[in-house]
């Protein structure tokens, strides 16, 4: 079974620019969520989905960032326009829903943004 | 509010000696705990968790942890070791609270195992 896909692995992009990220979940799983892991830091949540809703988008800069979950699959987040600051690894997980004691969050690779 | 604490952010071991990483947590309510291992390049991947029942947790590549509520503390061990075990690892922390269930990060510790 395929875990969680992300893409693309890598990006660099001029300040300014637009960029948007996609994440495939592992199927069956209602729960996603991005996180930005800075260089030498653990991941932060920016938004946390349950199916096509966000339930905890507290930490997302909403001036610039975006994301979207249509269906309740797939998910896309972006960014407009990126800022130097904006340089760090994207992280996608889905789980099973979160308010289940048992749960397991499973992480893509992620994308690590390179902004110049 | 919730938080993780790991205490130094870089540990050096010798090959088959003791592996002790430390995580200290902050939370209003009863936590789920977890530590993840990141090899470079790589997303994170679950290497135990402690949610309800025994306090000691066996994971995966032979660690094991244990919640101790008096220290508020989660610290991971391995008895021995292995060049493999070189990465970073993080704790984390997720409420039990209903409606607050994301994950919250300790900000890491780089595992270097010297042959």
């Amino acid at each position: 079974e395929a875990g969680v896909v992300q893409s693309p692995r890598y990006k660099i992009i001029e300040k300014k620019q637009p960029v948007a990220f996609w994440c495939n979940p592992i199927s069956g799983h209602n729960t996603l969520y991005w996180y930005r892991q800075n260089l030498g830091q653990g991941p932060e949540l920016l938004i946390r989905y349950e199916n096509e809703e966000a339930v905890d988008d507290s930490q997302l800069p909403k001036d610039r960032f975006s994301a979207e979950r249509l269906k309740g699959v797939d998910s896309t987040l972006k960014i407009q326009p990126a800022e130097l600051g904006d340089s760090a690894v994207y992280l996608c997980a889905s789980s099973l829903f979160s308010s289940s004691y048992n749960t397991e969050a499973f992480f893509g690779q992620g994308t690590r943004l390179t902004v110049v | 509010a919730q938080s993780v604490t790991q205490l130094g952010s870089h540990v050096s071991v010798s090959e088959g000696a003791l592996v002790l990483l430390r995580c200290n947590y902050s939370s209003s309510v009863p936590p789920y705990l977890f530590w993840y291992v990141q090899y470079p390049n790589q997303g994170l991947q679950l290497l135990l968790k402690y949610t309800t029942g025994a306090t000691l947790v066996k994971g995966i590549n032979g660690f094991e942890a244990e919640f101790k509520k008096s220290e508020t503390s989660f610290h991971l061990t391995k008895p021995s070791a292995h060049m493999s075990d070189a990465a970073e690892y993080f704790c984390a922390v997720r409420s039990t609270n209903f409606g607050n269930e994301k994950l919250t990060f300790g900000t890491g510790t780089r595992l270097t195992i010297i042959p």
